[in-house]
């Protein structure tokens, strides 16, 4: 079965920094695709960044960039220039790429970002 | 505006007492979903729908019922609600085309059971 592991519970960065959050997923399948969701505070899970497992570049969405290593099946998350309003949980999930759109989440990151 | 809607946001109810979490989209999707999130377990499926008349079970689908009659609508159903179904609910829908499989959440029901 799929899983997906975020390590790190809380991270905290300064305003204007950068920070990285891990994510390491298991799977036995080659086509497969891979998101980073934002949840703040009001609860709405927004998606942030997707990547698909058949592409070897890296997404870029604005100041959020994915590391995607897909032979060491791990997908991290960087967000640079860290403004106040990234505080917020972050999860990493996976999506099969069969007919099923079903999504496996991991545990998330709680992200402060201090003034 | 493209949307997930469910109601209601909020509920506060007491163990045994049937409820139903309506979810709607207008987006004209295919796919809909249930997860329930946890603390310190993220988020996991209850159920699924590939299409009108078609669900099936994810991975904690006990005590939960859905139905898939018309295409925008995905009720979550709880018969006999229990403590441990306190939790954060979302409704999710996507398209099954494979340019269009980003799945967009409703704004989630935050259910207690007393």
């Amino acid at each position: 079965a799929q899983t997906v592991t975020q390590s790190q519970p809380e991270m905290s960065v300064q305003e204007a920094e950068t920070v990285t959050l891990s994510c390491t997923y298991d799977t036995s399948e080659s086509d497969y695709y891979l998101f980073w969701y934002k949840q703040p505070p009001s609860r709405q899970m927004i998606l942030v960044i997707r990547q698909e497992a058949y592409k070897q570049q890296n997404a870029t969405e604005n100041r959020f960039s994915v590391n995607f290593q897909k032979a060491a099946k791990s997908f991290s998350l960087k967000i640079s220039d860290s403004q106040l309003g990234d505080a917020a949980m972050y999860f990493c999930a996976y999506r099969y790429g069969g007919a099923t759109n079903k999504l496996i989440f991991g545990t998330g990151t709680l992200l402060a970002v201090q003034p | 505006e493209a949307q997930v809607t469910q109601n209601p946001r909020y509920l506060i109810t007491v163990t045994g007492k049937k409820l139903t979490v309506t979810c709607s989209q207008n987006m004209n999707h295919e796919y809909m979903s249930w997860y329930r999130q946890d603390p310190g377990l993220g988020l996991r499926q209850i159920y699924y729908s590939m299409n009108v008349e078609v669900t099936d079970k994810g991975d904690v689908p006990e005590g939960y019922k859905v139905s898939r009659k018309e295409k925008r609508n995905f009720p979550l159903i709880l018969e006999s609600p229990s403590p441990n179904q306190t939790s954060l609910y979302f409704c999710a829908s996507s398209s099954l085309s494979t340019e269009q499989e980003t799945q967009y959440f409703g704004p989630g029901t935050r259910l207690l059971v007393l």
